[in-house]
Parts: C-alpha cells; sequence; structure tokens
C-alpha cells in the first residue's frame, strides 16, 4: 500500500536531549512537510522540502533541524534549542499544488 | 503568508446539509484552494480543492465566490462521521502551504 508513514506513535524524552522524528513515503512524491500542532490549535509549518537536498524553512523553524537525503525521507531532529518541544508533529507529502496532500498519523513527543 | 478565516465552531443536525464558510481576501491568481478535515490525534485527510470552478466529489462540494476571496465546503448530508475539524488552505503555486485554525463541526444526531 502506498502511504506515508511517521514512527514512533508516541515518544517520550527528557529535557535537553535531541531527539529524531521519522517520516516516510512510498508515493513518489517530490515535496514533504513538518508541522507542529499545539493542543487546540491549528498545524503550523516547521520546515519544507521541494526536491532532494533542499529545504527551507517554515514559520516556526527555530529549534528544528532537517535533512533531505533520499526522496523517500524527511527526518526532523528536535533540538535541545526548542524552548517547548511537547507537542504533536505531523508529517505529510504531496505532488504539486493542484493535488491532494497526504498526511502521517503524527507523532506526539513529550519532553520531560 | 496566505491567510484564511473560518469560524470558529459550527454545529448541523444528521442528515441535514452543512455549509462551512472560509474567507481568503488575499488570495493570488495561480492559488490553490484546499479544504482538509481532522479528527482528534489523527493527521488531516483531503476532502475537496479547486482552482475558479466549482467542484464536486463523492466526500463533498466546493463552492468558489466569482472573485475567489472566499470559499464554501459543502457536506450534502452530514453524518456523525463528519464531526472533525475542517481546515480551509491556500496551496501556493510554489507548492507551500498553510493551515489556519479551522472549523470544528459539530453533528447533532
Amino acid at each position: 500500500d502506498g502511504g506515508i508513514t511517521q514512527s514512533p506513535k508516541y515518544l517520550f524524552r527528557k529535557e535537553g536531549q535531541n531527539v529524531t522524528l521519522s517520516c516516510e513515503q512510498n508515493l513518489n512524491h517530490d515535496a514533504m512537510y513538518w508541522y507542529r500542532q499545539d493542543p487546540g490549535q491549528g498545524l503550523r509549518l516547521i520546515y519544507y522540502s521541494q526536491i532532494v537536498n533542499d529545504f527551507q524553512k517554515g514559520d516556526i523553524a527555530e529549534g528544528y533541524s532537517v535533512s533531505r537525503e533520499k526522496k523517500e525521507s524527511f527526518p526532523l531532529t528536535v533540538t535541545s534549542a526548542q524552548k517547548n518541544p511537547t507537542a504533536f508533529y505531523l508529517c505529510a507529502s504531496s505532488f504539486t499544488a493542484n493535488t491532494e496532500a497526504f498526511f502521517g498519523q503524527g507523532t506526539r513527543l513529550t519532553v520531560v | 503568508d496566505a491567510k484564511t478565516t473560518q469560524p470558529n465552531s459550527m454545529e448541523s443536525n444528521e442528515e441535514e446539509p452543512v455549509h462551512l464558510p472560509c474567507n481568503h481576501s488575499t488570495i493570488s491568481g495561480t492559488d490553490y484552494i484546499h479544504w482538509y478535515r481532522q479528527l482528534p490525534s489523527q493527521g488531516p485527510e483531503y476532502v475537496i480543492h479547486g482552482l475558479t470552478s466549482n467542484v464536486n466529489n463523492r466526500m463533498a462540494s466546493l463552492a468558489i465566490a466569482e472573485d475567489r476571496k472566499s470559499s464554501t465546503l459543502i457536506l450534502h448530508r452530514a453524518t456523525l462521521r463528519d464531526a472533525a475539524v475542517y481546515y480551509c488552505i491556500l496551496r501556493l503555486i510554489s507548492n507551500q502551504f498553510y493551515f489556519g485554525t479551522g472549523t470544528s463541526l459539530t453533528v447533532i444526531p
């Protein structure tokens, strides 16, 4: 089945530790995205990538880093510089603006 | 940023039509209008999208104003499974897209 997979579903980390969230898609999409969602809020764009080896910052990139070494994969690292990392993280992928975007089921990160 | 404005919440009776409005006064000629919906603790699900003309699919209809500064998502017969947060999004030709705060739809049995 084609789709987009995020792992793990739940993640717990101690404050001050870096953590990497996985996002893999087998839809052959060029564009991939990372969003953060806080309780009762909409989605905010962290980073996006239109093509392999290229990515751009979104509205809230501070404290996060990404890589796009393969078309299928767009991992997000939450660094210790992120002041309030506890949130629900969503990954998405798409072809173009005229096609639907597919979202993963999210990773809920809790930093204690 | 491409911005959209939606009511925070709406209610509908089951099996009645629902019209979810969205304002996007800053839309440019190449921006696509997309709608997604999200259930709690899940990723958003695609509903429908369009550019200028009204669109229909098996889930819903999308009515786009002639000046494209507003649009309406129409669910023809609301079911309990349609209860969700509905997001109206502008997708730029560069493929960027941004979410607003969405409309939380409650369906009353």
